[in-house]
């Protein structure tokens, strides 16, 4: 079974501009769950998606936001790009999406440089 | 709210040896999951090995274990023979209301 898969891999934008990241889950899994991962703040959890529906968000700024289409796919905006948006985005599926027992798969990750 | 520590930025390692990464948590929740995954320079997370909390018996996957301790709120990573490839940050993870609450990570250096 095909992994998790992120689009592109590496980006690079400037300040101002805004960005689409896209992630293709495991097949057969309904959630998909984004987070950042920047050396001074660690991993911080974005948002997460099932059956289309944003089911839980992170503490993070309205330029952030996601959707999930009905094949479970998923894709997140950040608008306005701002110097401390570079990280790594990692997009993560599982299974059933239930709330304590899931267990999370990682993609490869998109690393965004914004300059 | 729940918090996961990782109280050692860096360990280091003879190859061959038993290294043990140490974790704990805050929650008031009774049913939960908690997980360790490593990511190596290449970036890619992987899930190493995960334990539920109502199940007493430690979590064991080829030469990962976990010593869980519910009541202390610990969850450390034991790697035995450890190898070269084991090199990477390892992360501790606890699942909660759809996310993942992450550690700040221990680097794991190998020595030849």
């Amino acid at each position: 079974k095909a992994g998790v898969t992120q689009t592109p891999r590496y980006l690079i934008k400037t300040r101002g501009q805004q960005v689409t990241l896209s992630c293709s889950p495991i097949s057969g899994h309904r959630s998909v769950s984004w987070y950042q991962q920047t050396p001074g703040q660690g991993l911080q959890f974005l948002f997460e998606y099932f059956s289309e529906t944003q089911r839980n968000k992170g503490n993070f700024p309205g330029r952030f936001s996601g959707r999930q289409f009905s094949n479970s796919r998923s894709e997140m905006n950040v608008s306005t790009l701002e110097l401390g948006d570079s990280a790594l985005y990692l997009c993560a599926s599982s299974p059933n999406g239930q709330g304590w027992a899931d267990t999370q798969y990682f993609g490869p990750g998109t690393r965004l440089t914004v300059l | 709210a729940q918090t996961v520590t990782q109280s050692q930025p860096e360990m280091s390692v003879q190859e061959a040896e038993t290294v043990t990464l140490s974790c704990t948590y805050d929650t008031s929740e009774s049913d939960y999951y908690l997980f360790w995954y490593k990511q190596p320079p290449s970036r890619q997370m992987i899930l190493v090995i995960r334990q539920e909390a109502y199940k007493q018996q430690n979590a064991t996957e080829n030469r990962f274990s976990v010593n869980f301790q519910k009541a202390a709120k610990s969850f450390s990573l034991k790697i035995s023979d450890s190898q070269l490839g084991d090199a990477a940050m390892y992360f501790c993870a606890y699942r909660s209301n759809y996310q993942l609450i992450w550690g700040a990570g221990t680097k794991l250096i190998i020595k030849p």
